[in-house]
């Protein structure tokens, strides 16, 4: 089935440090990709996403490629800030013709500090 | 209202006791997800509904877990003879169908369940 294996954490960084938070999946067919981001009290919202081989997605500073020769769709930032603390989640949507099965599979979570 | 509500926001019960967890999706979102997550572990996927379709429960962890939908609308999740393993934040989310259901879904901001 599929599967999403994120870098265990938690990371932390001083500010203005450049991030890489390592996402590999195992899936059939050919996935859309995603990372999800919950802030300290709020809930999990979608931060970017990517919807076939080597697109990048990218919001507020963050990118992330699809690598479908790696399985994988690391999550970058070059200069991160306090604000950007948080636990990131990489997930994967099964598609299959162009049509999703609907289920997300997340992976564990990654918990970001960032310290000034 | 504009996002997803879930209530009660915190539940404490003792073990052996049936609870009742409640899911307002957005309006117009055919697709209703629920996950749990457990302390320092990812989200687990539970159930998946999606219009009029048979819902996917294959995540669904053992019989005494249920949910239902009535139509496109509020989902209720019930946990029968609660156990203490069942300590978690349940998450509910929803998302728009059609061929790409689940391309962005939106959280509530989860029931802590918390069983003595």
């Amino acid at each position: 089935g599929d599967s999403v294996t994120q870098m265990e954490g938690p990371v932390t960084l001083s500010e203005e440090a450049f991030l890489t938070i390592n996402c590999t999946y195992t899936a059939t067919g050919y996935p859309s990709l995603f990372w999800y981001v919950q802030y300290p009290g709020e809930g999990l919202q979608l931060l970017l996403k990517a919807t076939k081989a080597d697109d990048k997605g990218s919001n507020k500073g963050f990118e992330a490629t699809y690598r479908k020769e790696t399985t994988s769709f690391h999550l970058e930032k070059g200069s991160v800030q306090v604000s950007d603390s948080a636990v990131y989640f990489c997930a994967l949507l099964g598609l299959a013709g162009g049509t999703s099965y609907g289920k997300l599979t997340f992976g564990q979570g990654t918990i970001l500090t960032v310290h000034p | 209202g504009a996002g997803v509500s879930q209530s009660p926001s915190n539940k404490v019960t003792e073990k052996g006791k049936d609870v009742e967890l409640r899911c307002d999706p957005i309006s117009g979102h055919t697709a209703l997800y629920w996950y749990r997550q457990r302390l320092g572990q990812g989200l687990e996927f539970l159930i998946y509904f999606q219009g009029n379709s048979a819902p996917d429960k294959s995540g669904l962890p053992s019989d005494r877990f249920s949910a239902e939908r009535t139509g496109e609308s509020v989902s209720t999740l019930t946990i029968q003879r609660t156990q203490q393993e069942d300590s978690a934040v349940y998450l509910c989310a929803s998302s728009l169908g059609g061929a790409r259901v689940g391309e962005k879904l939106f959280f509530g901001s989860g029931t802590q369940l918390s069983v003595l």
